[in-house]
């Protein structure tokens, strides 16, 4: 299956500050990627839905001033967690789908835990 | 927000035993995902089975679908210790948009 390098795995920073997670797709195109946030021994809740080109679509209840997605290019998005706060403390995994696939597999990075502290 | 519901929520068994993980889900599909997931760690995809399908199998996977209940089942025969993990199901909503189960947490002791 398609590769996907996320990164950092783990970060702690301190509350105030701002922290950038990338996810590359290493071996094909992807026009749509998935940002997930997944809270211990819960299940993935979908935040916001990016578009290569276009600006990112969020989940109800997910502001959008706190958490900036780019995703400026077909095998390049980011996700920035601005102004961190301890409860923003958790799981972030991008999932990418493979452009013009329709409802198919995707494909996940393995993951960024944060901590702020 | 959740497609569906996953049971059990945590299954424990010995290594050679079967488990069985059910998911139920909401909407008209085209398609429902199993995925693995390792404690804190990315998701892997186990299997795909199309809504026009009612049983699939991959190695020691066996996934069954019956869409008149809106239901699917994963069986992993012969468990073993490196099974353990969390499994979700997983369905595309209308818009397009991925979206999970609430997962079961296997766990085969050797």
């Amino acid at each position: 299956g398609a590769v996907v390098s996320q990164h950092p795995s783990r970060v702690i920073c301190k509350s105030g500050t701002s922290v950038k997670i990338e996810c590359r797709s290493l071996d094909f195109q992807a026009t749509t990627m998935f940002w997930y946030r997944q809270f211990p021994k819960q299940s993935l809740m979908l935040m916001a839905t990016s578009n290569e080109g276009s600006k990112a679509t969020y989940e109800q209840g997910v502001e959008k001033d706190k958490f900036l997605i780019n995703h400026a290019s077909l095998t390049l998005s980011t996700l920035t967690v601005t102004s961190a706060h301890p409860e923003d403390s958790s799981f972030y995994i991008c999932s990418e789908k493979l452009s013009g696939a329709m409802n198919t597999e995707a494909f996940f990075g393995q993951g960024t835990r944060l901590t702020v502290v | 927000s959740q497609q569906g519901e996953e049971d059990p929520q945590a299954l424990s068994i010995q290594e050679g035993e079967n488990a069985t993980m059910n998911c139920s889900y909401k909407t008209s599909i085209n398609n429902l995902q199993w995925y693995r997931q390792n404690s804190g760690r990315g998701l892997v995809h186990l299997i795909l089975i199309r809504s026009n399908e009612r049983e699939k199998h991959s190695g020691r996977l066996r996934v069954t679908l019956d869409t008149s209940k809106k239901s699917s089942s994963l069986l992993i025969t012969a468990s073993r210790a490196a099974d353990t993990a969390s499994y979700f199901c997983a369905t595309y909503n209308q818009g397009g948009k991925l979206i999970f189960g609430q997962g079961t947490e296997l766990s085969v002791k050797p």
